[in-house]
């Protein structure tokens, strides 16, 4: 069974702070993905990363997949309001099954 | 385009009774996903189709069912329903490896009385 640790379940953060939450494994993913949930609805997809040791940034947002393809990082810079929400890790598995970390609930206070 | 639609959205049953799910994908894409989210245990994999057959299987008892249509619309089925069920039901479609993301439903909440 592969599983996906993140830390930390909580984080609680002023307006203008930066923040990094982590996502590991000892399973190696063929990608590895990080989506952003609001209470009530469907997840939704901020980026997948798939090449060991990617870099990506959306924005604020950068996310890292690790040399080995079994851990990813999110960091958030100078974090606003908006950026409020539980985010989750998944990663693509063998015979293409995605799992999930438990997530990361962040709330960036004003 | 238009995205994974989930119907019904709410859903109030009795313990005991069976209720039918349904998932209608993203046009093209052939892998229908479906998870169970409550807040202890986050969210967790039921069971993945893809072209009509099962592809993969979660860690849930033979209560939990599903199945995919030819258009690859998906539903899924939990008979006599438990109160540990209730929980938002999600289902989600990519294409035939899901290397490159999934795109969810707003989902259905279930809730068992």
């Amino acid at each position: 069974t592969q599983l996906l640790e993140q830390s930390p379940q909580f984080l609680s953060i002023q307006e203008g702070e930066n923040l990094t939450v982590y996502c590991n494994s000892s399973s190696v993913f063929s990608s590895l993905q990080w989506y952003r949930q609001e209470p009530g609805e469907g997840p939704v997809l901020l980026v997948t990363v798939v090449t060991g040791g990617e870099v990506k940034k959306l924005k604020r947002l950068t996310f890292q997949f690790g040399d080995a393809r079994k851990d990813s990082s999110l960091h958030i810079t100078a974090a606003q309001t908006g950026d409020t929400g539980l985010y989750l890790c998944a990663g693509v598995g063998s015979n293409y099954k995605l799992t999930f970390g438990k997530g990361t609930l962040l709330t960036v206070n004003p | 385009k238009a995205g994974v639609t989930q119907t019904p959205r709410y859903l109030i049953k009795t313990r005991g009774q069976q209720v039918t799910l349904s998932c209608s994908p993203i046009s093209g894409h052939r892998s229908v996903s479906w998870y169970q989210q409550t807040p202890g245990q986050g969210l967790q994999f039921l069971f993945e189709y893809f072209s009509e057959t099962q592809r993969n299987k979660g860690n849930f008892p033979g209560r939990f069912s599903g199945r995919q249509f030819s258009n690859s619309r998906s539903e899924m089925n939990v008979s006599t329903l438990e109160l540990g069920d209730s929980a938002l039901y999600l289902c989600a479609s990519s294409s035939v490896t899901g290397d490159y993301g999934y795109t969810f439903g707003s989902g259905t909440r279930l809730t068992v009385v």
